[in-house]
């Protein structure tokens, strides 16, 4: 089946240093979404991306969807300590493969003060 | 707008009972998906219902089962529970033909 690889798997910075994670696909997705999840509590959506290439930004936080479709990229600019938390990606295969994310391992990020 | 909500939160159950959790989406929203996260499998799709149908399904056993409701709210059983069954169970929703999932806080599920 899909599988998505997140790396690197856990980031130790000091707070107002930049992050950046990715994640790589052995097939095609058709959209690609960036959460982050808190201890206890459900992921939650940062950005979604549509289309090879794009490039968004939500604040401090920027995606990329790769040109190839079976990758994408997060950077985190200026950290700050609650920027903490596990950062999934996830993507979207299209086609009948309704409502079903495939999720990467996820980022453990540690932001120190 | 009130997110998406699930009950209970936390459930400890004995090995061999059954389970029924329930997910309420975001109104509007017409598509739940349900996913399992463990430590060492990560998050897990299980299956998608929209309008009353299950349009998608994951590699879980047939132990795992669920419905959707003509107002979009939803449930997932899972019967003769093992101690595997052990998970923080999510529940996602999302508007007709989107991808962008919100998910609730989750039930934790403790099998002894």
């Amino acid at each position: 089946g899909q599988q998505l690889n997140q790396s690197p798997q856990s980031m130790f910075i000091q707070e107002g240093e930049d992050v950046s994670m990715n994640c790589t696909s052995s097939s095609i997705f058709n959209t690609w979404l960036w959460y982050k999840q808190d201890p206890g509590e459900g992921p939650v959506l940062l950005i979604a991306l549509y289309k090879a290439g794009e490039l968004t930004s939500n604040g401090r936080l920027t995606a990329q969807f790769g040109t190839t479709r079976k990758d994408s990229f997060l950077n985190i600019s200026a950290s700050i300590p609650s920027d903490v938390g596990i950062y999934f990606c996830a993507g979207n295969a299209g086609g009948t493969s309704y409502g079903k994310l495939t999720f990467g391992q996820g980022t453990i990020l540690t932001v120190h003060p | 707008k009130a997110g998406v909500t699930q009950t209970p939160r936390y459930l400890i159950k004995t090995r061999g009972q059954q389970v029924t959790l329930s997910c309420s989406p975001i109104s509007g929203h017409r598509s739940v998906s349900w996913y399992q996260q463990t430590p060492g499998q990560g998050l897990q799709f299980l299956f998608e219902y929209f309008s009353e149908t299950q349009r998608n399904k994951g590699n879980f056993p047939g132990r795992f089962s669920g419905r959707q409701f003509s107002n979009s709210r939803s449930e997932m059983n899972v019967s003769t529970l093992e101690l595997g069954d052990s998970a923080l169970y999510l529940c996602a929703s999302s508007l007709a033909g989107s991808n962008e999932q919100y998910f609730g806080p989750g039930t934790r599920l403790t099998v002894t």
